[in-house]
């Protein structure tokens, strides 16, 4: 079945400092691509997506593009806020052959300190 | 109430009680969802119903059964379960069973003991 890895956790930084946390999916065709936000004591939510190839979903700051050729959506942020600790989901769902069921990473938890 | 509501927020269960979780989306969605998440574990999907109709059980034990009496409602009955069954329950609804964002509740926080 498919898989979706994330770069282990936890992510540790400063306020402002510019935030990378890598995602690869391993379904074929074009699935749509998802990340989601979990914040402490709450479900996760959508933070932005993409559909096709060489979209870039954006919201809030943080940016991710789809990238086909590496089967790649990396998540980034440029100025990470204390606001912003949380346990960040990437998705895949869809593509050729592939699940209508969401399948997700093991999450990417962010800890940001004044 | 907006999004997606689910009832208790935390529950405290003995082995042999019986117990229900409930979760109720206000989006006019079709497909409903019950995961898993457990600490230091993936998200784990359990049931998806799709129109009021369970498309997926994901080798769930029997001690766990959904319920879906509408496309805004879907519950989890909960019987003789095990210490390793505490976690956070999250249900989640989307547009229909596709390629469609979901959209998660904020769980319930089982504890079996």
């Amino acid at each position: 079945g498919n898989s979706v890895t994330q770069m282990e956790g936890p992510v540790t930084l400063s306020e402002e400092a510019f935030l990378t946390i890598n995602c690869t999916y391993t379904a074929t065709g074009y699935p749509s691509l998802f990340w989601y936000v979990q914040y402490p004591g709450e479900g996760l939510q959508l933070l932005l997506k993409a559909t096709k190839a060489d979209d870039k979903g954006s919201n809030k700051g943080f940016e991710a593009t789809y990238r086909k050729e590496t089967t790649s959506f990396h998540l980034e942020k440029g100025s990470v806020q204390v606001s912003d600790s949380a346990v960040y989901f990437c998705a895949d769902q869809g593509g050729t052959g592939g699940s209508y069921i969401p399948t997700f990473g093991r999450g990417t938890s962010l800890i940001v300190h004044p | 109430e907006t999004g997606v509501t689910q009832t208790p927020r935390h529950l405290v269960m003995g082995m042999t009680n019986k117990k229900s979780l409930k979760c109720e989306q206000h989006l006019g969605h079709n497909a409903m969802y019950w995961y898993k998440q457990s600490a230091k574990k993936p998200l784990e999907l359990m049931f998806v119903y799709n129109f009021k109709e369970q498309t997926e059980n994901n080798s769930v034990p029997s001690r766990f059964s959904p319920e879906c009496p509408n496309s805004s409602h879907l519950f989890l009955h909960l019987h003789t379960l095990q210490p390793e069954d505490s976690a956070l329950y999250l249900c989640a609804s989307s547009q229909e069973r596709g390629a469609y964002e979901q959209y998660f509740g904020p769980g319930t926080r089982l504890t079996v003991t």
